[in-house]
């Protein structure tokens, strides 16, 4: 079955760094999302994109959150300047298809991020 | 808001026994239903799905109903195998808004021996 990549699988910033985040969605799909867990918590969702612009974005998406799909393979989660409690796992996901509520979404392995 | 309550983990079983993970929901309008499964260092896979009311989603032996009227999405398996041993998260999504799952936490099953 095809796969998302992501890299690196765990990364290690100090507080106030940016951090680049990559994701290599499957090579047909349309539609790309990020989701983080922070430990024992739930996934939640952070961002959809569509056709280079965002389609929706949850309240934790905020102005040091930023997403792009740089050369048509790569999709990237950008945090601009990183706090404590952006320490979680991230996961990319990506779908052919979106709108109906029951596509499948194939998923990363995740980076774990961790913020000293 | 749409939420999603999943019974904590661990869950600890023997091979061969039977498994119940219990999931319950709220939310707005006809949501779909999901399980997905994480395997030790591997992502997120869908396992099994569920539409409308009364569909039953199943996979690998797996199985779970869509109860609208408890607004449940049990997971069951009659006899779990070791290599069944993962993370399971229940989740849903809202009408109109596929992009956006909303899971649960995440209950972890142990098989052994």
């Amino acid at each position: 079955e095809p796969e998302v990549t992501q890299t690196p699988s765990h990364q290690v910033t100090q507080m106030g760094q940016e951090v680049i985040l990559r994701c290599v969605p499957i090579s047909n799909h349309l539609y790309f999302y990020w989701y983080r867990q922070i430990l024992g918590q739930k996934v939640e969702f952070l961002v959809s994109f569509y056709n280079n612009e965002i389609s929706e974005k949850s309240e934790i998406f905020d102005d040091q959150f930023s997403v792009e799909r740089p050369d048509g393979s790569n999709f990237t989660l950008k945090i601009r300047s990183t706090k404590l409690e952006d320490s979680a796992m991230y996961f990319c996901a990506s779908s052919a298809a979106s709108g109906t509520g029951s596509e499948k979404l194939f998923f990363g392995s995740g980076t774990q991020l961790s913020v000293l | 808001g749409n939420s999603v309550t999943q019974m904590e983990g661990p869950v600890t079983l023997s091979e061969e026994a039977f498994l119940t993970i219990n999931c319950t929901y709220t939310a707005t309008g006809y949501p779909s239903l999901f399980w997905y499964v994480q395997y030790p260092g591997e992502g997120l896979q869908l396992l099994l799905k569920a539409t409308k009311a009364d569909d039953k989603g199943s996979n690998k032996g797996f199985e779970a109903t869509y109860r609208k009227e408890t607004t449940s999405f049990h997971l069951e398996k009659g006899s779990v195998q070791v290599s069944d041993s993962a993370v399971y998260f229940c989740a849903l999504s809202g009408s109109g808004t596929a992009s956006k799952l909303t899971f649960g936490t995440g209950t972890r099953l142990q098989v052994t021996l």
